[in-house]
């Protein structure tokens, strides 16, 4: 079955670069499909970054699209989250997830990673 | 604030039956089709109902969906202390161009 592992550091610097890897196993990201992250602050919702197709086409929230850049390698089954400039509010357990690209239905989710933004 | 508007929480006795409700609008709930996730505790979330009212492999039919014009609502009967969790609707909008959810509705099976 389709399967995602998240990883990369759980510790980023105030002003610096979250870059986190969405590791895709059971599935081929060429054949279809948008892959997408999402996140949760703690104690708090679900927040919608942004999803990107096997093409590399994107689409990203409004509200952090400035700051956010989603890329894809499919040689190596993976896509990725860099997001620049991060504050205490970064502060999330980061979610990669396939995105069916229509009404954004998320299935299935990685089991996601705690990134902390502190000095 | 989030996009769609859930209840914080809802609680009912076990066997009971309970709805969640989400309300959006014309550019998300009433042309896009709704998902909802159920998020145990301490664990990622998982895929309870998509297009308004379709179940996935593995979900029992004590989960249902249903949508009108710019509200979704999941229902659960029979509730079990299993079912104890957070519940987020989702869906996409067309005006952001973005998925979306709603804040979160805490399930208490008391």
């Amino acid at each position: 079955q389709v399967q995602l592992q998240e990883s990369g550091p759980g510790l980023v610097k105030p002003s610096e670069t979250l870059s986190l890897t969405c590791t895709v196993s059971g599935y081929s990201i060429s054949s279809g499909y948008y892959w997408g992250w999402i996140r949760q602050p703690p104690g708090k919702g679900l927040e919608w970054i942004g999803s990107i197709y096997h093409s590399g086409s994107t689409n990203y929230n409004p509200s952090l699209k400035s700051r956010v850049t989603i890329s894809v390698d499919t040689s190596k089954n993976q896509f990725s989250l860099k997001l620049s400039s991060v504050t205490a509010a970064d502060t999330a357990v980061y979610y990669c997830a396939r995105d069916t690209g229509y009404s954004s239905v998320l299935d299935p989710w990685g089991q996601g990673t705690l990134v902390t933004v502190s000095s | 604030q989030s996009v769609l508007t859930q209840p914080p929480s809802v609680s009912a006795a076990p066997g009971q039956k309970v709805t969640i409700s989400c309300s959006g609008s014309s550019s998300n709930i009433r042309n896009n089709y709704v998902s909802w996730y159920q998020q145990l505790p301490g664990t990622a979330p998982k895929l309870l109902i998509y297009d308004n009212n379709e179940r996935p492999s593995g979900i029992p039919d004590r989960f249902s969906g249903s949508k009108s014009g710019t509200s979704a609502t999941l229902g659960i009967t029979g509730l079990q202390t299993g079912d104890e969790a957070d519940y987020y609707c989702g869906t996409w909008d067309s005006s952001l161009s973005a998925g979306v959810f709603g804040g979160g509705t805490k399930l208490t099976v008391l």
